[in-house]
């Protein structure tokens, strides 16, 4: 999981304002994910991608949006449609391209605050 | 879509005792069921997973053990140290056409060991 970076560590938005959180990925895994994580609470799939230039939305997607044009990168943008932005944003990716589930392994994370 | 249950929410156990943490899932199509250990503030890491085709399997401390029928899956720590002292998370994977969807977690089991 060394391989997976998320950057920024730590994001402050003002409401009404969109973010991008960044994350790359030098394991050459074709699956990438996003989840959200709320105190006391588990993680929550917000979009996946199997491969570049595809990806789907995943239980919570309403208010965020993600591309897939390289496969080291998966960005996540936090649009102001999201209604409680407040969490903490985890990067995930696996080795991908069969039709079984592969051990995913997690970035550091993005902590985002909404003030 | 998949729905996993996680019990207990908190477990308290002496320093040298065992503990374990029980997960329920919904999805007979499930095959993937994966347990991280997460620290206060850190990214989740993988500890010990197990796929449909095995009832049981052990790394040194932990062992996880998992009943198709009934839907459910256990992990279990032998010999607790004050290390181990973390939230733990289970998770299921999902599947729709081809390819896996991401994990569905449950909502985590804070262990506390006491010294």
């Amino acid at each position: 999981d060394g391989g997976i970076t998320q950057s920024p560590k730590y994001l402050f938005r003002k409401e009404g304002q969109n973010v991008t959180l960044s994350c790359e990925q030098n394991l050459n895994h074709d699956a990438m994910y996003w989840y959200r994580q709320d105190p006391g609470q588990g993680l929550r799939l917000i979009y996946y991608s199997q491969i570049v230039n595809d990806f789907q939305k995943g239980d919570i997607a309403e208010g965020y949006s993600v591309s897939r044009e390289k496969k080291e990168s998966f960005p996540l943008t936090v649009t102001s449609a999201q209604k409680n932005p407040t969490a903490f944003y985890l990067c995930a990716s696996s080795i991908g391209g069969g039709a079984g589930t592969d051990t995913q392994y997690f970035g550091p994370g993005t902590r985002l605050t909404v003030l | 879509g998949e729905n996993v249950e996680q019990h207990p929410s908190t477990l308290s156990v002496q320093e040298g005792d065992s503990a374990v943490i029980k997960c329920t899932y919904s999805d007979s199509a499930s095959n993937y069921f994966p347990w991280y250990k997460q620290e206060l503030g850190k990214r989740p890491q993988l500890i010990i997973d197990i796929r449909s085709n095995v009832g049981e399997k052990k790394d040194q401390r932990i062992a996880v053990t998992l009943n198709k029928t009934a839907k459910h899956f256990s992990l279990h720590i032998t010999e607790t140290q004050p290390e181990d002292s973390a939230v733990y998370f289970c998770a299921a994977d999902s599947f729709s056409g081809g390819g896996a969807d991401g994990l569905t977690f449950g909502k985590g089991t804070h262990l506390i060991i006491q010294p």
